[in-house]
């Protein structure tokens, strides 16, 4: 049981919609951070939260964008949906580095 | 191009053998960690290693880091059914701000 949890655990959308992602961060976790991970891939990092300010981020294109709230909780958005944005998305939080992971988001974009 | 290559992508073995997994990058890593994963579940850290040589054991499990920090390995003694799952490893790099960069991942599958 890591605490981390993210919802919606699965959702379809098509192309060119929009769609959000949450996650509710593990308690006393200050830190999240996305990933994307596509099937048969390892995740690759989308951005990551410190504090409510984005403190780093992969190279994903503008239309990944997040959130994060006062409580640590986060928001994954992506506008403008394409086929190839079909994936898991994990969430995971953290306060001294080690990373603690939600079980994702699958995302199936028709 | 991967910035840090698994090998091998797929392992298939009988119980009771042994195996190993391996982790390669050109660049020096600030840290090492190994995940598992499985189907329909996030990753789950295994361990971290920081310092050139370091080895630790979990249970049947063996970690090394290699000297240079480039390179790491996993090691499974006697492997059960339910060592089965996707093994990642996941590096940290100066220069990219620490954070982690995960390899594509070797999916294990043991049978008994």
């Amino acid at each position: 049981e890591t605490g981390v949890t993210q919802s919606p655990t699965h959702l379809i959308k098509t192309r060119g919609q929009q769609v959000t992602l949450r996650c509710s961060s593990q308690s006393g976790h200050n830190t999240v951070s996305w990933y994307q991970q596509a099937l048969g891939q390892g995740p690759q990092f989308i951005f990551q939260y410190y504090r409510e300010e984005e403190n780093g981020r992969g190279n994903f294109p503008p239309r990944f964008s997040g959130l994060q709230f006062p409580n640590y909780s986060s928001e994954l958005n992506v506008n403008a949906l394409e086929l190839d944005d079909s994936a898991l998305y994990l969430c995971a939080s953290s306060s001294t580095g080690e990373l603690f992971f939600g079980e994702g988001s699958r995302l199936t974009v028709l | 191009t991967q910035l840090l290559e698994q090998s091998p992508q797929f392992l298939s073995i009988q119980e009771g053998e042994n195996l190993t997994v391996y982790c390669n990058s050109s660049s020096v890593f600030s840290s090492l960690q190994w995940y598992r994963q499985e189907p329909g579940e996030g990753p789950v850290l295994l361990v971290t290693v920081v310092t050139g040589g370091e080895v630790k054991k979990l249970k049947r499990l063996t970690f090394q880091f290699g000297d240079a920090r480039k390179d790491s390995s996993l090691h499974i003694t006697a492997a059960q059914p339910g060592d089965t799952g996707l093994y990642l490893c996941a590096g940290a790099y100066m220069e990219y701000g620490n954070k982690l960069v995960f390899g594509a991942g070797t999916i294990l599958r043991v049978k008994s």
